[in-house]
């Protein structure tokens, strides 16, 4: 898990407001993901980013934004957060070059909107 | 056609038993099959993988077995310990090198506990 960090671990916010999660990574992996966990539904996956300018939409993308700064840098944004966006979230990171899809996941971030 | 369905929900295991779980796919394109372990409060953590020239691997106590005409596979657990409780994903993904598909798709995830 240090290999890959998030920031903050923990966040209670209110309805409304806009948030920012950070992610970042010392793999030297291309590609970063931003998912979501809820009880029952597993991991869903929000954005992917195959570098810094390939950025791309995941199954749940509507009300979240992402920003890749650098490489090892890619930030989940909730522009104006709801309740129903309490979840546990997940950056994670794969090595294509290793030749499969391993991804390495950060610790979490725990995100409760009231 | 890209969804992994994984059961059970939720398995009790006494201590020392085999723990079983499977998941079934139907995207032949498939063809990296990883499990991934997580402790609460952590990050899911990969644990064994496969690929579908093979029809079973093992690592220490954990085995995959794999039918890849049946599209099903599973991870058994040897021996288990109270120290395996934990949430169990399968997942699926192709190599982005090859095919379209580009993703990991994730099952919905297992309980395991294992009880003294």
């Amino acid at each position: 898990d240090a290999d890959v960090t998030q920031t903050p671990r923990n966040r209670i916010t209110k309805t409304g407001k806009r948030i920012m999660l950070e992610c970042s990574q010392t793999k030297g992996h291309d590609r970063m993901y931003w998912y979501r966990q809820d009880p029952g539904l597993g991991l869903r996956l929000i954005y992917y980013s195959f570098d810094v300018k390939d950025i791309n939409k995941g199954e749940i993308s509507d009300g979240y934004s992402v920003s890749r700064q650098a490489q090892a840098k890619f930030s989940l944004s909730l522009e104006s957060a709801i309740p129903n966006q309490t979840a546990l979230y997940f950056c994670a990171t794969s090595d294509v070059a290793a030749g499969g899809e391993a991804q390495y996941f950060g610790p979490g971030t725990r995100l409760t909107v009231l | 056609q890209q969804q992994v369905k994984q059961s059970p929900q939720s398995l009790i295991v006494q201590k020392g038993g085999i723990s079983i779980i499977n998941c079934a796919y139907e995207n032949t394109a498939f063809d990296y099959f990883p499990w991934y372990q997580q402790f609460p409060g952590k990050g899911p953590a990969l644990l064994i993988a496969i690929r579908p020239d093979v029809s079973e691997k093992k690592e220490g106590r954990f085995t995959i077995s794999f039918n890849k005409s049946a599209k099903q596979f599973s991870l058994h657990i040897m021996d288990s310990q109270p120290g395996d409780s934990a949430t169990y994903f399968c997942a699926a993904s192709s190599n982005p090198k090859k095919t379209s598909y580009d993703k990991v798709i994730f099952g919905p995830g297992t309980s395991l506990s294992v009880i003294p």
